[in-house]
């Protein structure tokens, strides 16, 4: 079973803060992505990665950095975290080549909020 | 860009079969319909997925029209374990353009 954890399950950061979540997948998948999700809003791809050092910007990369040094690790990085920032964010792996229609496989997500 | 369309919630009752449908009507040729499951504290998980015409599984089927510009993801036989909130999800296998709907909340009564 492909299994993919984020550090946290909730997180409280004040207001400038920088925030680190991160996440693994188990499955030596290429493709790690990071959305958050918010009420009425859906899941909103915030950047993602096909390969180790490799990534794209999704549709909200504003306010947002990310990492992958290795394979298995994605790292998604608030510079100075702000209350609009404050959401669900969700991590998911998916196996290479596939694009967008290949199965995603997510993590439980990680709650921040920002005071 | 195909934009995704779903309603935004949904009740029926055990033993029912549920309709949920998607519209997307500027769908491009190389893309895929899939839909997603997710229950509270838990990320989206894979239900099913399809290009046209009709697919089943042990879960669901999905019901694609010849334009594809909708889906209609049923649920056969629903239980109250069924309720969850149900994505559509438009994209290709050539590219990373991920198309989510913004989610069907499905409530199951006894």
């Amino acid at each position: 079973d492909v299994k993919v954890t984020q550090s946290s399950r909730y997180l409280v950061k004040r207001t400038g803060e920088k925030v680190f979540l991160e996440c693994v997948q188990d499955m030596d998948h290429e493709n790690m992505f990071w959305y958050r999700q918010d009420p009425g809003l859906g899941l909103r791809l915030i950047y993602f990665s096909y390969d180790v050092k490799m990534k794209e910007k999704g549709d909200i990369p504003e306010g947002y950095s990310v990492s992958r040094e290795k394979k298995e690790r994605f790292s998604l990085i608030l510079e100075s975290a702000s209350t609009n920032q404050t959401s669900m964010y969700l991590c998911a792996s998916s196996l290479s080549g596939g694009g967008s229609a290949d199965t995603q496989y997510f993590g439980p997500g990680t709650r921040l909020t920002v005071l | 860009l195909a934009k995704t369309t779903q309603p935004i919630s949904m009740d029926s009752y055990e033993g029912q079969e549920v309709n949920i449908t998607c519209s997307h009507n500027n769908i491009a040729t190389n893309d895929y319909i899939t839909w997603y499951q997710q229950f509270p504290s838990q990320g989206p998980r894979f239900i099913i997925q399809g290009y046209k015409t009709k697919v089943t599984n042990e879960v669901a089927s999905l019901f694609i029209p010849a334009d594809r510009k909708s889906s209609t993801l049923s649920l056969p036989r629903v239980s109250l374990s069924d309720t969850a909130v149900y994505y559509c999800l438009v994209g290709g296998y050539s590219n990373y353009q991920l198309i989510w709907g913004a989610g069907t909340k499905l409530i199951i009564k006894p």
